[in-house]
């Protein structure tokens, strides 16, 4: 079946701009999640969403970022104003309830000139 | 400190041989537990849970040692497709907050 997609897969903005990055995750999945991956280094958690309960937003780096998961399904990560240390990959990972491993979309690239 | 460390390696290994991976966590609230892949330029995918009693799928074993706060993973055989980044990962309590350890990468070369 399908499986986790993410849009765009590469993303160049200036520096100021806004951007926002889609997920689809594995239909009848419903926790999500999303992180980010500098260059070099490991995941790191932003994100958390669980059916419809709010999220858990404890990895998000700065007032700039947000998300949203829309009935429960696709979600959007928003970066305002962006700055150059935002240049990473995003990823996204899907998980079905009551099972532990997370499916991960192939990311999306954002480079912040 | 990291919560979760590795070795970054790299390790360079020959085929056949066998190569084990070290990591340590130090929230001693997790509950979960995973070895995952990493090829480059791709998305992880799991190659393992890791429980107390260990656990073995074909030439891979991973242990936990919840006492010292450290897994292994231990790949014998080493073959040329076993190149890529292995990523040690801790679900904290909870059972979301989801923490990764930078990597190590692994070369096997013929």
């Amino acid at each position: 079946g399908a499986g986790v997609s993410q849009s765009p897969s590469n993303k160049v903005t200036e520096k100021g701009k806004d951007v926002e990055l889609r997920c689809d995750p594995i239909s009848g999945h419903t926790a999500l999640y999303w992180y980010r991956q500098s260059l070099g280094q490991g995941l790191e958690f932003l994100i958390y969403f669980q059916g419809n309960s709010a999220p858990d937003k404890s990895g998000l780096p700065s007032d700039r970022f947000s998300a949203e998961r829309t009935g429960g399904s696709v979600s959007t990560l928003t970066i305002q104003r962006t700055q150059q240390e935002d240049s990473a990959v995003y990823l996204c990972a899907s998980q079905r309830g009551g099972q532990e491993t997370q499916y991960f979309g192939p990311g999306t690239r954002l480079l912040v000139l | 400190r990291k919560e979760v460390e590795q070795d970054p390696g790299p390790f360079n290994v020959p085929e056949g041989a066998t190569v084990a991976f070290n990591c340590t966590y130090s929230n001693s609230a997790s509950q979960s537990f995973f070895w995952y892949r990493q090829d480059c330029r791709k998305e992880p995918k799991l190659l393992m849970s890791v429980y107390s009693s260990g656990n073995e799928d074909g030439r891979f074993t991973a242990q936990l040692n919840r006492a010292s706060q450290y897994i292994s993973l231990l790949i014998r055989d080493s073959k040329l497709s076993d190149s890529a980044t292995y990523l040690c990962v801790v679900v904290l309590t909870g059972g979301f907050k989801t923490i990764f350890g930078a990597g190590t990468r692994l070369f096997v070369k013929a």
